[in-house]
């Protein structure tokens, strides 16, 4: 079984909806993020969380909101979808203190119409 | 401004050669630096490290090079596979350890 699980994995959306990704862990890390990838950009941060009372924005937070539900779950929400969110979405677990080695999930591809 | 820039964003390789895939760095406070492997339809995995105290690191086939005066590291793959055709990212930990600084990416090709 999957470590780190993304649901969905592919989702299509009209401009304006709210949207949920979700993801959970069974690696037990206390650390987790969320990344979007666009091409010719990378990876960059949306979201972080050390616990589930810690939280804190990333390089590319406005549009996003997030919720750690418990150790085990992430979640980002777009509230109000624009295309310009249209990317590949990936959540990711660390261990600390370690050397910062994330373990990703298999990613949900996001467009918005 | 990218803090960590890998500007080739592709490179193609023949089977059984090396390959050698390039990363620079602007922000002296990084101290550990890894390398990612990403197959489409897949997330990211973890391939290789180094940390700022050392200048290589080797894990089979792959051997990574830091250049700390240069602010440049670099992944070999030797000798090349097919399977070896990913994209590849470089990443690089702030020195608070709290967060990873990727690089746009290159997609390696292994021609058989």
């Amino acid at each position: 079984d999957a470590d780190v699980t993304q649901t969905p994995r592919n989702r299509i959306t009209k401009t304006g909806k709210r949207i949920m990704l979700e993801c959970s862990q069974t690696k037990g890390h206390d650390r987790m993020y969320w990344y979007r990838q666009d091409p010719g950009l990378g990876l960059r941060l949306i979201y972080y969380s050390f616990d589930v009372k810690d939280i804190n924005k990333g390089e590319i937070s406005d549009g996003y909101s997030v919720s750690r539900q418990a150790q085990a779950k992430f979640s980002l929400s777009l509230e109000s979808a624009i295309p310009n969110q249209t990317a590949l979405y990936f959540c990711a677990t660390s261990d600390f203190p370690g050397t910062m080695k994330q373990f990703f999930g298999p990613g949900t591809r996001l467009t918005v119409l | 401004d990218q803090q960590v820039k890998q500007n080739s964003p592709s490179l193609s390789v023949q089977e059984g050669r090396i390959s050698i895939l390039n990363c620079d760095y602007t922000n002296s406070m990084f101290d550990y630096f890894l390398w990612y492997k990403k197959y489409p339809a897949e997330g990211p995995t973890f391939l290789i490290s180094i940390s700022s105290i050392k200048d290589k690191n080797e894990d089979g086939r792959f051997t990574v090079f830091l250049n700390k005066s240069a602010k440049h590291l670099s992944l070999h793959i030797v000798p090349s596979q097919p399977g070896d055709s990913a994209v590849y990212f470089c990443a690089a930990r702030d020195g608070y350890g709290n967060k990873l600084v990727f690089g746009a990416g290159t997609i390696l090709r292994v021609k058989s």
